[in-house]
């Protein structure tokens, strides 16, 4: 079974800094596509980025990025030069390569707050 | 492009009533997706339609809940005999095609009370 891990609870930094937040994954399968998405405070789901795993480049998206490093079964996001309405929970999902399910497991999400 | 549209954005109900909620997945999405979004269980797949068929449903309470898919521009999620532990926020999402690289793209949800 899938399961993803965010282990920060949540995230405090200063304006204008750089922050990483933490996912680690299990599956069993070889092919898989992870993600992050964020929830801004007035509820909506926003996709952020992607990584396919079969994909050794890290994918960046503005000034979001991924530290994906497949033999710890890790992906990280990097957000640069973080702004105020960057505060919101982060949350990281997986969907396996699988067409009798498409899925999304999610973590528990962290809450990050960008203070000026 | 209009993103996800659910309906209704709020609904309260008595314990025992019925709850429909509406969705409409993105124009030319073929895939829709239901979760149900609480503080103890976080984010959690309820069921998903790959043009307008039922594909898994493996996340739906057995009793009381059913989805269905008349044509591809909405899907509804029905609760029959609402309880308390339902009250959550239920989410849509619709992608492109399923498989490959799919993107979810969620409605703002409809954020369900069970009094």
């Amino acid at each position: 079974a899938q399961k993803v891990t965010q282990t920060q609870t949540s995230i405090s930094v200063m304006e204008k800094t750089t922050v990483t937040m933490d996912c680690v994954y299990e599956t069993q399968d070889s092919s898989y596509f992870l993600f992050w998405y964020k929830q801004t405070a007035s509820g909506e789901i926003v996709f952020l980025i992607r990584q396919d795993s079969y994909k050794k480049e890290n994918a960046t998206v503005g000034h979001y990025s991924l530290n994906f490093q497949k033999p710890k079964s890790s992906i990280g996001l990097i957000i640069t030069a973080t702004q105020i309405e960057d505060s919101a929970v982060y949350f990281c999902a997986m969907r396996e390569d699988n067409t009798n399910t498409g899925k999304l497991t999610f973590g528990d999400g962290t809450v990050l707050t960008v203070k000026p | 492009n209009a993103g996800v549209i659910q309906t209704p954005r709020h609904k309260v109900t008595g314990k025992g009533q019925e709850a429909t909620l509406w969705c409409e997945p993105i124009s030319g999405h073929s895939a829709v997706f239901w979760y149900r979004q609480t503080i103890v269980q976080g984010l959690e797949f309820l069921t998903y339609f790959r043009n307008q068929a039922p594909i898994d449903d493996s996340g739906m309470p057995k009793e009381r809940f059913s989805a269905q898919m008349p044509n591809q521009s909405h899907s509804t999620l029905k609760i029959q005999s609402t309880q308390p532990q339902d009250s959550a926020v239920y989410l849509c999402a619709s992608s492109f095609r399923l498989g490959g690289e799919d993107t979810q793209y969620f409605g703002p949800g409809t954020r369900l009370l069970v009094l």
